[in-house]
């Protein structure tokens, strides 16, 4: 099946820091979504974003399906920033719809 | 837009025992996930169910997980005996037209 892999897989910011976060896969893909699993383990939607740009406040994110990556950009980080945030894909040569996940990337700020 | 509901939130049982996760989707959202996810990994889906019927269940462990989505609207995943590598969040999914997938808050198991 596709592969998944994000990097890097821990990082300690100071609050007020800038983060590129990496997401590659191994194979084409119609859906792609980046997620933040807060402390208690709710998953929410920060971006679809199969190809291209898109921007939400201090958040960005770039997808290059054509080479396969994407990126998620955190501005002017804050404390509640913090959390595993999570690249997920759908291969576009399956039948079915159900996303796969990477490993994550554990984001801590400090204060 | 309320958003997908999951129950309970918490469950403790002993292994062999059996147990039953309800989750309430999107509204007018046809498509449905079960994901299980261990401590430290990233999600993996379970089933995905268009309406009342089966898409992918590839990677259900059939011998002791069910589910069901009978009217094409609520489900329920069960399982039958219950092992301790099931201990794991369960969070439940849904899509419109295979779109952005929205997630519930997810059904903690331990399993003693």
């Amino acid at each position: 099946g596709i592969q998944v892999e994000q990097s890097p897989p821990d990082l300690i910011l100071q609050e007020g820091a800038n983060s590129t976060l990496r997401c590659n896969f191994s194979d084409s893909v119609n859906n792609l979504q980046w997620f933040h699993q807060n402390p208690w383990g709710q998953l929410i939607n920060l971006f679809y974003i199969p190809s291209g740009t898109k921007q939400n406040g201090r958040l960005s994110a770039t997808t290059v399906a054509t080479e396969r990556y994407s990126l998620l950009y955190i501005s002017s980080s804050q404390t509640t920033d913090s959390g595993v945030y999570f690249c997920a894909v759908l291969y576009s040569g399956g039948g079915a719809d159900g996303l796969t996940f990477g490993k994550g990337t554990h984001l801590i700020i400090q204060p | 837009e309320a958003g997908v509901a999951q129950s309970p939130r918490y469950k403790i049982i002993e292994k062999r025992q059996s147990v039953a996760f309800w989750c309430n989707p999107i509204s007018g959202h046809a498509t449905l996930y079960w994901y299980q996810q261990i401590l430290g990994q990233g999600p993996k889906l379970l089933i995905q169910f268009q309406n009342n019927g089966v898409v992918d269940d590839s990677q259900l462990p059939k011998d002791r997980f069910s589910a069901e989505r009978l009217k094409g609207v609520d489900s329920t995943l069960k399982i039958q005996p219950a092992k301790l590598e099931d201990s794991a969040v369960y969070l439940c999914a849904s899509s419109s037209r295979a779109q952005t997938q929205y997630f519930g808050p997810g059904t903690r198991l331990l399993v003693l």
